[in-house]
């Protein structure tokens, strides 16, 4: 069964716009991690997130994770055409180490 | 360069037929994995091997089989048992097998049976 879903299934923005995609999960986790995939292609990992951490940031991406809430943000500032692409959360733990993965938010950056 | 390989891109296959799927990585990564994604669709695991001669069923293995018998390979058999075999396959994988470890991902191939 899926353990992440992502919100929203899609989203188009300006070029210079910033991004905001949610993840929400079911059961408690050890890692959260982020990955982008351009159509047709394999997947990128972006950011990785542990269950005692709040927020991290790498260059333009900003993760957010609330465990109380089993959610996790993933923020593009400053958002470049070549960030489109669909945008998946990742989750481990309930009893397993391997990941799930959400159906994706597919993100649209318009020049 | 390092990375992950899948080959070939794309394959056409008759309905019955068995088809194996190839990956090769040179990370000298310990886990691999194979998922499945259908259109829309985020990825199901359809088998990983988290070091060689050993392998396990992810979520969705009926009609697929696999092989570890060398470190950097990890071939897919899609068996004419799979219902639904056509979808884009990829394969991954990671230097240790726990949920905090990056995966790799290739290129995928994207097989279709009619």
């Amino acid at each position: 069964s899926q353990q992440g879903e992502e919100d929203p299934q899609a989203l188009s923005i300006q070029e210079g716009e910033n991004a905001t995609m949610n993840c929400s999960y079911k059961t408690s986790i050890n890692n959260l991690q982020w990955y982008r995939q351009n159509s047709g292609r394999g997947l990128v990992h972006l950011i990785l997130i542990r269950s005692n951490e709040r927020e991290k940031h790498s260059g333009r991406l900003r993760v957010t994770l609330d465990t109380s809430k089993k959610s996790s943000s993933l923020l593009i500032t400053a958002s470049r055409a070549a960030d489109t692409a669909s945008y998946f959360c990742a989750t481990d733990g309930a009893g397993s180490y391997q990941l799930t993965f959400g159906k994706g938010t597919k993100l649209s950056v318009i020049p | 360069d390092g990375g992950i390989t899948q080959s070939p891109k794309y394959l056409f296959r008759k309905e019955g037929q068995n088809v194996t799927l190839s990956c090769e990585q040179n990370l000298n990564h310990d886990a691999m994995y194979w998922y499945r994604q259908d259109p829309g669709q985020g990825l199901r695991l359809i088998y990983y091997s988290q070091i060689v001669n050993d392998f396990q069923k992810g979520d969705i293995a009926e009609g697929y089989s696999v092989s570890r018998e060398k470190k950097e390979s990890f071939p897919l058999t899609v068996t004419s048992a799979q219902k639904n075999p056509t979808a884009f396959y990829l394969c991954a994988s990671s230097i240790g097998w726990t949920g905090g470890d990056e995966q790799y991902f290739g290129p995928g191939t994207r097989l279709t049976v009619t």
